[in-house]
């Protein structure tokens, strides 16, 4: 089984609907990210999380809203979808005691909103 | 923040060495530099770091310039699975802080037989 699952794999969507990607992890890590991923503007940050009463902003966070509900699972929400959130959506972890802070990434959401 | 350079595409042939280039001209004392690649249709996957010294592991080495301004991700023979798009990553080690995590568009790594 995989240390990060993301869930869903695939969604397609209407626009103005909302919408969550849910993320959980078995690796007993502390922070948790969340990131799109775009064609050719490779990954950008969009929350973060360094633990369960720790929400933080990233590069793009307008539009989208999270939720950490325990230390092991971390929501990405859309409120209102539109067509230019379309794209791959990466849940992460990593480990602050961990030597360089290595980040462990799920397998990916793709959304699409139509 | 401190940024990665790295060129836009690399090919090599299968059985071959390959050294992969990152240019980070700004890095800070407290960066650690890393490496992570992404394989169609999977997340990104960790492969190496390193702070000043050269780094070993099963799937690559770091080199790491004396000033740490430049390091290269060194695949000792390529295969075909290591098709690939490869981030070089600058991580700072002590605040943890996840806004200066900047993949950029990293190298994408051709491999032929």
């Amino acid at each position: 089984d995989a240390d990060v699952t993301q869930t869903p794999r695939n969604r397609i969507t209407k626009t103005g609907k909302r919408i969550m990607l849910e993320c959980s992890q078995t690796k007993g890590h502390d922070r948790m990210y969340w990131y799109r991923q775009d064609p050719g503007l490779g990954l950008r940050l969009i929350y973060y999380s360094f633990d369960v009463k720790d929400i933080n902003k990233g590069e793009i966070s307008d539009g989208y809203s999270v939720s950490r509900q325990a230390q092991a699972k971390f929501s990405l929400s859309l409120e209102s979808a539109i067509p230019n959130q379309t794209a791959l959506y990466f849940c992460a972890t990593s480990d602050r005691t961990e030597d360089g802070n290595t980040i462990y990434f799920g397998e990916g959401s793709w959304l699409t909103v139509v | 923040d401190a940024k990665t350079t790295q060129p836009n595409s690399m090919e090599s042939n299968e059985e071959e060495p390959v050294h992969l280039p990152c240019n980070h001209s700004t890095i800070s004392g407290t960066d650690y530099i890393h490496w992570y690649r992404q394989l169609p249709s999977q997340g990104p996957e960790y492969v190496i770091h390193g702070l000043t010294s050269n780094v070993n592991n099963r799937m690559a080495s770091l080199a790491i310039a004396e000033d740490r301004k430049s390091s290269t991700l060194i695949l000792h023979r390529a295969t075909l699975r290591d098709a690939a798009v490869y981030y070089c990553i600058l991580r700072d080690f002590y605040t943890g802080t996840a806004s200066k995590l900047t993949f950029g568009t990293g190298t994408r790594l051709q491999v032929t037989l």
